[in-house]
């Protein structure tokens, strides 16, 4: 069964650099769309972008200036970087695996509570 | 405001047929496949529908999806206390070239 593990900083100050991992345990990494997705405190869900194995992304529009998705495929591993952090980034963060890019997101990290605050 | 319009709340009592309703557009669902993801309080959301009105292997057939033109709609039947949760739809949007949420829905059982 695959699962996600997810981990980076919890706390950061605003104009620093957002950084996430997220492993992927028990199944391949190859053949599927490796995904990022908000929610801030209280509100909905927010895509952030998509990478597949191959390196191809895909980034919302609006944040596509800040945002930077990597993978390391010997460590079935995928990164998100958001720079220029402000108290709007201010979220719970999940990393979720997409069935051929497709919105068919499962499984999904555990999630990951960033707070931007001075 | 997201594009995708979803009531904000819904209620129903146990054993009752419930509807969440998701208002999009000619570049989203009118275009798309629309899917549904439940979350429970303090949890990640879980695929409940994809491709309109199809069910990830694990799900109960008492959720169902449908679309018609540019809305698409979750039912829920057999309503139980375990389904108190946050309903959300998805889907891409052509147009601005993103996958766009709606708001969510707070379904109670009452």
């Amino acid at each position: 069964q695959v699962q996600l593990q997810q981990w980076g900083a919890g706390l950061l100050k605003p104009s620093e650099t957002l950084s996430l991992t997220c492993a992927v345990y028990g199944g391949s990494f190859s053949g599927y769309y490796w995904s990022w997705i908000r929610q801030p405190p209280g509100k909905g869900l927010e895509w952030i972008g998509e990478i597949n194995p191959g390196g191809r992304t895909n980034y919302k529009p609006s944040l596509k200036s800040r945002v930077t998705l990597s993978l390391d495929t010997s460590k079935n591993q995928f990164t998100l970087k958001l720079r220029s952090v402000t108290a709007a980034d201010t979220a719970v963060y999940y990393c979720a695996r997409d069935y051929d890019s497709s919105g068919y997101y499962y499984p999904w990290g555990q999630g990951t509570l960033v707070t931007v605050s001075s | 405001q997201s594009v995708l319009t979803q009531p904000p709340s819904a209620s129903g009592t146990p054993g009752q047929r419930v509807t969440i309703s998701c208002s999009g557009s000619s570049s989203n669902i009118g275009t798309n496949y629309v899917y549904w993801y439940q979350q429970l309080p303090g949890t990640a959301p879980k695929l409940l529908i994809y491709k309109n009105n199809q069910w990830p292997s694990g799900v109960p057939d008492r959720f169902s999806g449908s679309k018609s033109g540019t809305s698409a709609s979750l039912a829920i039947s057999g309503l139980r206390s375990e389904d108190e949760a946050d309903y959300y739809c998805a889907v891409w949007d052509d147009s601005l070239s993103d996958r766009v949420f709606g708001g969510g829905t707070k379904l109670t059982v009452l």
